[in-house]
C-alpha cells in the first residue's frame, strides 16, 4: 500500500498569502495519478486537482498542482477567505489511499 | 443534478452487522463505477470499496476486505455496503461517491454521509 504523508499538518497564513502544501508518497505514484481535495467543516470534500496538475471543473486558477514520482505539491497562489480548509492528497496509481490532511488556518 | 443519499447507519455492537444504502439520481447510475469512502470523527478520509458499473469487479481496502461487501442494483439505482464483524475502528461517517468518469478512481460527487457507530 502506498502511504501518503502530508506536510505541514497545519499552516497558518493570512488572506492574500501563498500556501504551499506537500504530499510525499512511500513509493512512486504511477502516471502521476495523484489528486487533491478541499474539505471545509461540515462539508464533503471537493475535487481540486487530478493527474497531479490538472484542475477539476470550476476550480479557480489560483489552485495549482505539481510534482511526480514521490513528491507532489499543491499551491494556492493568493489565499481567499474561502480557501481556509483542510486539504487531502489521494493517489490512485496503486489501489486508492489518502494522505492525513493539511489544515490551512487563518493567522 | 447528481444526488446521492445514504441511509442505514446507526449504533451497532462490536461483531455486529449493518447494511448501508446509497440512492442515486441525476445521472446514468448503471454507467458508473461507484465508491464508498469513510471518515472517522475528526479524522481523515479512507477509501473503503469500489464496484464497477456492471458489478463485474469489486475492490476493497485491506482494512475491510473479508468483512465488507459492496453491491449494487442498477434497476433501482442503489449502491449497498454490507458490513459484518464490525469493530470499534469502523466507526465513521460513510459516504458513497461518484467518480467524474465511469471507471474513475477519483471522487467527484458525494452524498451527505451516514454515521456508523460501533460500540458496546
Amino acid at each position: 500500500e502506498i502511504v501518503l504523508t502530508q506536510s505541514p499538518g497545519t499552516l497558518s497564513l493570512s488572506p492574500g498569502e501563498r500556501a504551499t502544501l506537500s504530499c510525499r508518497a512511500s513509493q512512486s505514484v504511477s502516471n502521476s495519478n495523484l489528486a487533491w481535495y478541499q474539505q471545509k467543516p461540515g462539508q464533503t470534500p471537493r475535487l481540486l486537482i487530478y493527474a497531479a496538475s490538472s484542475r477539476a471543473t470550476g476550480i479557480p486558477d489560483r489552485f495549482s498542482g505539481s510534482g511526480s514520482g514521490t513528491d507532489f505539491t499543491l499551491t494556492i497562489s493568493r489565499l481567499e477567505p474561502e480557501d481556509f480548509a483542510v486539504y487531502y492528497c489521494q493517489q490512485y496509481g496503486d489501489s486508492l489511499t489518502f494522505g492525513g490532511g493539511s489544515k490551512v488556518e487563518i493567522k | 443534478q447528481v444526488q446521492l443519499v445514504e441511509s442505514g447507519g446507526g449504533v451497532v455492537q462490536p461483531g455486529g452487522s449493518l447494511r448501508l444504502s446509497c440512492a442515486a439520481s441525476g445521472f446514468t447510475f448503471s454507467s458508473y463505477g461507484m465508491h464508498w469512502v469513510r471518515q472517522a470523527p475528526g479524522k481523515g478520509l479512507e477509501w473503503v470499496a469500489f464496484m464497477r458499473y456492471d458489478g463485474s469487479n469489486r475492490y476493497y481496502a485491506d482494512s475491510v476486505r473479508g468483512r465488507f461487501t459492496i453491491s449494487r442494483d442498477n434497476s433501482n439505482n442503489t449502491l449497498y455496503l454490507q458490513m459484518n464483524s464490525l469493530r470499534a475502528e469502523d466507526t465513521a461517517v460513510y459516504y458513497c461517491s461518484k467518480p467524474p468518469y465511469p471507471s474513475g478512481n477519483l471522487f467527484d460527487y458525494w452524498g451527505q454521509g451516514t454515521l456508523v457507530t460501533v460500540s458496546s
